[in-house]
């Protein structure tokens, strides 16, 4: 039970180029998340998917895209990066309301734009 | 709107001191409060959450609806709680969670 993978771990991209975040979670959990985290700003939500099919806006969405493959898969794509998106992605499988399960993040993947 | 606000970026305690890290929160309904912890090097993990009200490693949080706030206590800091600390809420529905910016903590030996 690995809970949830994202690949890569490392980026750095030329402002323009595009690339696609991997994540995949092995809970059978409905839901998944994409977060970045920036100095000062705190984690802030940018997709996320409620289920297989489904994905919704977050707080901070401009400048990306999500697919929910499956439901182990949430990928997430720039597909014109900028500097603005040096950030660490996290994703995350959450918590149920009710429910005992608890919630897990992947390890990150920290994106550089140059 | 700031549904989560820790208004210490940075808070410093010497070993076995008291410690509290302060989270203040605003929404409408009946939210559930966690705290986050992120170890150097490490992936962000679950410390605790308000409905199970639980104390993992020594840390408490209790949520004081009046006052909208659910901080993270600990009577007796260990340099091992040097970390970096998030509160976070979650809509009821559980589809929605905001996070604060986040806490860090040195714990002086």
């Amino acid at each position: 039970n690995a809970g949830v993978t994202q690949t890569p771990k490392f980026q750095v991209l030329k402002t323009g180029q595009s690339m696609t975040l991997q994540c995949a979670q092995d809970m059978n959990h409905n839901s998944m998340y994409w977060y970045r985290q920036d100095p000062g700003m705190g984690l802030r939500l940018i997709y996320y998917s409620a289920s297989e099919g489904t994905t919704d806006k977050g707080e901070v969405p401009n400048g990306y895209n999500v697919s929910r493959l499956n439901k182990r898969e949430f990928s997430l794509r720039l597909e014109s990066a900028a500097p603005s998106q040096t950030s660490v992605y996290f994703c995350a499988s959450p918590l149920w309301r009710g429910c005992t399960d608890t919630q897990y993040f992947g390890p990150g993947t920290r994106l550089t734009v140059l | 709107a700031q549904r989560v606000t820790q208004p210490e970026k940075l808070l410093s305690v010497f070993k076995g001191a008291p410690v509290e890290l302060k989270c203040n929160y605003s929404y409408s309904g009946s939210p559930e409060l966690f705290w986050y912890v992120q170890y150097s090097r490490q992936r962000l993990q679950l410390l605790l959450r308000h409905i199970s009200r639980e104390s993992i490693k020594g840390f408490t949080a209790d949520l004081n609806k009046g006052e909208t706030s659910f901080h993270l206590k600990k009577p007796f800091a260990q340099e091992e709680d040097s970390a970096m600390y998030y509160c976070a809420l979650s809509s009821p529905t559980g589809n929605q969670f905001y996070f604060g910016t986040g806490t860090s903590l040195t714990v002086i030996p």
